[in-house]
């Protein structure tokens, strides 16, 4: 079974520039979070989309970033314009819904390394 | 905002010794998960004990959870070298259909051997 994949693997950029980040979730997986990963810390939820509708986007600073999930699979996620503080991993990771035995686990890809300038 | 505090945030033993790390956390949850996350990489989904459960093994892997604590352990046996990695704790406090997962900071784990 394929897992999840996110591009690109790294990613630099100068402050004020715009980036976006793609993911595609394991196949059947319904439900797909985005996470951001600041060095020394917990994964931070992003946003969460089930199928192509958001779920929970409370902790997205929508002023800067934004996130779709077109026909409930690949996802992108965008930063427009980045600050310094935006520097961290981008995780992706997608799950089965509803809730019940076996389907409370997330599946997570390898992350995208965001560095800005 | 982050749910679960680990301690400690740094723990570093001997091969073939036990490992435990704490998590608590605030509110009620459904379930706790333990992920592990090595160096650099995506998380690996360890174990999920559920809230009206009190003790999980998982191979060398043995979790219990106290709600009336709000606190988690978990307790790896016989350590490995290949169990260096971050630990996180992640608290679901979803109701509904869908999770409302909450990492928490974390447990550097370093195994020397």
């Amino acid at each position: 079974e394929a897992g999840v994949a996110q591009s690109p693997r790294y990613k630099i950029i100068e402050k004020r520039q715009s980036v976006a980040f793609w993911c595609n979730p394991i196949s059947g997986h319904a439900t797909l979070y985005w996470y951001q990963q600041i060095l020394g810390q917990g994964p931070k939820l992003l946003i969460q989309f089930q199928n192509n509708g958001v779920v929970d986007d409370s902790q997205l600073p929508k002023d800067r970033f934004s996130a779709e999930r077109l026909k409930g699979v690949d996802s992108t996620l965008k930063i427009q314009p980045a600050k310094l503080e935006d520097s961290a991993v981008y995780l992706c990771a997608s799950s089965f819904p509803p809730r019940g035995a076996g389907r409370d686990t997330q599946y997570f890809g390898p992350g995208t390394r965001l560095t800005v300038l | 905002s982050q749910q679960g505090e680990e301690d400690p945030q740094a723990l570093s033993i001997q091969e073939g010794e036990n490992a435990t790390m704490n998590c608590s956390y605030k509110t009620s949850i459904n379930n706790l998960q333990w992920y592990r996350q090595n160096s650099g990489r995506g998380l690996v989904h360890l174990i999920l004990i559920r809230s009206n459960e009190r003790e999980k093994h998982s191979g060398r892997l043995r979790v219990t959870l106290d709600t009336s604590k709000k606190s988690s352990s978990l307790l790896i046996t016989a350590s490995r070298a290949a169990d260096t990695a971050s630990y996180f704790c992640a608290t679901d406090e979803g109701g509904g259909g869908y999770q409302k997962v909450t990492f928490g900071t974390g447990t550097k784990l370093q195994v020397i051997p």
